[in-house]
């Protein structure tokens, strides 16, 4: 069974970083594509990052892009998303989910339960 | 702002069927596959369409997806209640480099 498990959000201020972090098991986590989605409070999903099977390609949405980088260690099965210089308007639950195949406009076949950020003075 | 248009809600009775519209343009929807996720209350998506009208193993053939230039559309058939959710399209746009979600649209079973 494909799992997947988000951790490391919670409150930060304005400007600081956080990294969250999605642990995978049930698959072979080497040969998928990995993206993040988010949703703010009481609104709609928003796509964030995704990096390909074999981590060659990476893409952002323009809100994130140069404050975010997202990355992967396939020998501890793990997804990482960095973020800095954070914005109230970054407040939101961060889902990671997984690819169907290896290729970045897959779609998302399995989702962790998110993890929330808050970005609050 | 989404490059994909949904309509916000949408509604039936039990056993009518109820469809939900995606708008696009030329660099997603008219150029690649689309995907159909349903969200229920407090809960994370689940993917209910693929590559714009496959469906995943365990997911009812009530819910069918269709693709017509640079729109999609996904129907529900025999509503039942377990459908209140809110409905997302998405795909890849080939402009943006990125991945874009629908709108979003509440299904409310009366």
């Amino acid at each position: 069974e494909v799992q997947l498990l988000e951790s490391g959000g919670g409150l930060v201020q304005p400007g600081g970083s956080l990294r969250l972090s999605c642990a995978a098991s049930g698959f072979t986590f080497s040969s998928y594509s990995v993206t993040w989605v988010r949703q703010a409070p009481g609104k709609g999903l928003e796509w964030v990052s995704v990096l390909s099977g074999s981590g060659g390609r990476t893409h952002y949405a323009e809100s994130v892009k140069g404050r975010f980088t997202i990355s992967r260690d396939n020998s501890k099965n793990t997804l990482y998303l960095q973020m800095s210089s954070l914005r109230v308007e970054d407040t939101a639950t961060y889902y990671c989910a997984k690819g169907r195949w290896g290729a970045v406009s897959d779609p998302f076949d399995s989702w962790g339960h998110g993890t929330l950020v808050t970005v609050s003075s | 702002q989404s490059v994909l248009t949904q309509p916000p809600s949408a509604s039936g009775t039990p056993g009518q069927r109820v469809t939900i519209s995606c708008s696009g343009s030329s660099s997603n929807i008219g150029d690649n596959y689309v995907s159909w996720y349903q969200q229920l209350p407090g809960t994370a998506p689940k993917l209910l369409i693929y590559s714009s009208n496959q469906r995943p193993s365990g997911v009812p053939d009530r819910f069918s997806g269709s693709k017509s230039g640079t729109s999609a559309s996904l129907a529900i058939s025999g509503l039942r209640s377990e459908d209140e959710a809110d409905y997302y399209c998405a795909t890849w746009d080939d402009s943006l480099s990125g991945y874009v979600f629908g709108t979003g649209t509440k299904v409310t079973v009366l």
